[in-house]
């Protein structure tokens, strides 16, 4: 079943425990991102990925750290978490940018 | 620079009423435009995408959305809703081979028995 898998879907944690969001597809897709939701805001663009080795800044990457060593792994990394990352996170991927993306089931993080 | 607008937070229709739901894009040229529909405790899931051709397309669960590129926007419809289409409902607008999918508020669709 083609899927994409985040973990941990719920975490409690403290201000500047460092933490890390796992995100594994199974699709062999090129393109990886992340979002998160928050409400009212709908989902914004945290990081993307267009292909192993290859990232960049969305919309709101401030505190937050991605790698892409292997094509089916988009690690999010939160180094030193504050309680306004508190949120929901989405990964997702699709074969190439543009194209309609798959989400995995969320994330929710709060921060205290 | 693209944005999404929805310009409904919240919509309550009775179950088998036909609905209704607004996008407006703004985008420089021919966009990609995608809903997603988002059940509580669940990830996005596509209903339907529009790329080129045909202006009105057909998705999923029966939605269908229309494409006015002078009103410049992407309105999801269907004839008769179930009370299993109680979620929220996300436009968002790409570009080809873009680097990312910019989402409208979201519009929270109750329904009502």
């Amino acid at each position: 079943e083609a899927q994409v898998t985040q973990n941990p879907r719920y975490l409690i944690t403290v201000t500047g425990k460092k933490l890390t969001v796992t995100c594994s597809q199974n699709m062999n897709h090129e393109y990886m991102s992340w979002y998160r939701q928050d409400p009212g805001l709908g989902l914004r663009q945290i990081y993307y990925s267009m292909n192993v080795e290859v990232t960049d800044k969305g919309d709101v990457p401030e505190g937050y750290k991605v790698s892409r060593k292997e094509k089916r792994n988009f690690p999010l990394i939160l180094e030193s978490p504050s309680p306004n990352q508190t949120s929901l996170y989405f990964c997702a991927s699709s074969w190439q940018g543009g194209q309609p993306q798959h989400f995995g089931d969320g994330t929710r993080l709060s921060i205290l | 620079a693209q944005s999404v607008t929805q310009p409904d937070i919240h919509i309550t229709v009775s179950e088998g009423a036909s609905l209704e739901l607004r996008c407006n894009y703004s985008y420089g040229a021919t966009p990609y435009l995608f809903w997603y529909v988002q059940s509580p405790g669940q990830g996005l899931q596509l209903l339907l995408k529009y790329f080129s051709g045909d202006t009105l397309v057909q998705g999923i669960k029966g939605f269908e959305a229309e494409f006015k590129r002078s009103q410049s926007s992407f309105n999801l419809r269907k004839p008769s809703v179930h009370w299993s289409d109680a979620a929220e409902y996300f436009c968002a607008v790409g570009a080809p081979m873009g680097q990312k999918l910019v989402f409208g508020q979201g519009t929270r669709l109750t329904i009502n028995p």
